[in-house]
Parts: structure tokens; C-alpha cells; sequence
């Protein structure tokens, strides 16, 4: 258990909806990074917050959008869903701004299923 | 950009070594991970080598050569429990991005 929790474990939704996952870092982590894993695509990054400020970018798309909370807490939110969407999500936490030894802590994932 | 290249598949027997190799093309690097990754489980981190040479941690061992731009993950006395994907990553952007190969799915028989 890397002391990362995400929520929920599972989303089954439709094309065009909205939809919110929620992530929890490690206790005194203050970097949250988001990851998008599918079968063709691996595991992509797409954005890390550090203490409340967008510090990084990937290849996230227009369509979603993160934030992270004063708790630390972040959420990322993916709108006008496409069946290419559906993926797991991961959520990790490092203690920095950066990555010490590139060491990241990831969380469970949510697994997102677009019909 | 980064890009990562990795065997897409390894078979192994129990108790054997199995090297699983990764040769990166990158701007800017911050050193070579490793992490191995159970089926609908999470990465976990097992290796960081960010200068050239070899680097071990019990069973498993990385190696970096930052002038080939080549490194490998050595894992020793392997056990059914080590069947999972592996996957490099580097390091980008002052270390805040990580970048992943594509993953070795490894696959160790009895």
C-alpha cells in the first residue's frame, strides 16, 4: 500500500458525459501527478500540481482538467467523453516539486469504462 | 521528446536471471527508473540510476550506460511472484516528468 487512495476504483459512464476522480497523495506530499494508462498508449503523462499550482504538462487533452485542493487533494476531471477514454487513471504523490530519484508513489487507479 | 524502447515480452524459468534491456532517446535527462507493475495493479518503483554503472537492490540490479543511452534491469533467482510488466521511465523537465517505456510483460514458469 503506497498511501495513495483514489476514488472510485471504477467508472462506467457514457460518451458525452463528465466525470470527476478524485485522488488523496501521501501524508506530507505535496506533488500529485496524473497518469493515463491504455493498452496502445501506455502509461502517459498528463499533468502534475505541486502544492496547489500546475507545475507540469503531458499530453493531457483540452477536455480534461485537474486541479489540486489546499488538503492537497486533486481531481481530474474528463468532459464530452469518447470511447478512446476509457483507461485506467492513475494518481501518484512524490514529496517535492520534483521527483527525488524519479520516485513516484502511485495510487490503486481508477479504472474509467466509456459505452 | 522521449521515446523508450523495451522488449514487449520475456519468458523465464524459476530460479533463473532474465535481463530486460531499455534504450532511450531523450532532451534533457534525469536519470533511468524502474518499475514493476502486477496485473490491475499500480507501478511501484524498484530502481533509480541516474549516473553510469550498477546498481543493487536484493535480487534486482540496473545498470546505466548514459553514453549509449542504454540500461537494463537484471533480475536474479527469479520467482513466480516476479511475473508482472516492467517498465523504464525517465526523468524530464527537472525530474517532474516522467517518461515510460512501453513495457516488458515478464513470464516466469516453473
Amino acid at each position: 500500500d503506497s498511501g495513495v487512495t483514489q476514488t472510485p476504483k471504477h467508472l462506467i459512464t457514457a460518451t458525452g458525459q463528465r466525470v470527476t476522480l478524485r485522488c488523496s497523495p501521501r501524508s506530507g506530499d505535496l506533488s500529485v501527478y496524473w497518469y493515463q494508462q491504455s493498452l496502445d498508449q501506455g502509461l502517459q503523462f498528463l499533468i502534475q500540481y505541486y502544492n496547489g499550482e500546475e507545475r507540469a504538462k503531458g499530453n493531457i487533452l483540452e477536455r480534461f482538467s485537474a486541479q489540486q485542493f489546499p488538503d492537497l487533494h486533486s481531481e481530474l476531471n474528463l468532459s464530452s467523453l469518447e470511447l478512446g477514454d476509457s483507461a485506467l487513471y492513475f494518481c501518484a504523490s512524490s514529496p517535492g516539486r520534483g521527483t527525488v530519484y524519479n520516485e513516484q508513489f502511485f495510487g490503486p487507479g481508477t479504472r474509467l469504462t466509456v459505452l | 521528446g522521449q521515446s523508450l524502447e523495451q522488449p514487449s515480452e520475456v519468458t523465464a524459468v524459476e530460479g533463473a536471471i532474465v535481463q530486460i534491456n531499455c534504450t532511450y532517446q531523450t532532451s534533457g535527462f534525469y536519470g533511468l527508473s524502474w518499475y514493476q507493475q502486477h496485473d490491475g495493479g499500480a507501478p511501484t518503483f524498484l530502481s533509480y540510476n541516474g549516473l553510469d554503472g550498477l546498481e543493487e537492490t536484493g535480487r534486482f540490479s540496473s545498470f546505466l550506460s548514459r553514453s549509449d543511452s542504454y540500461g537494463y534491469l537484471l533480475l536474479q533467482e527469479l520467482q513466480m511472484k516476479d511475473s508482472a510488466s516492467y517498465f523504464c521511465a525517465v526523468g524530464a523537465g527537472g525530474g517532474n516528468k516522467l517518461t515510460f517505456g512501453t513495457g516488458t510483460q515478464l513470464k516466469v514458469e516453473l
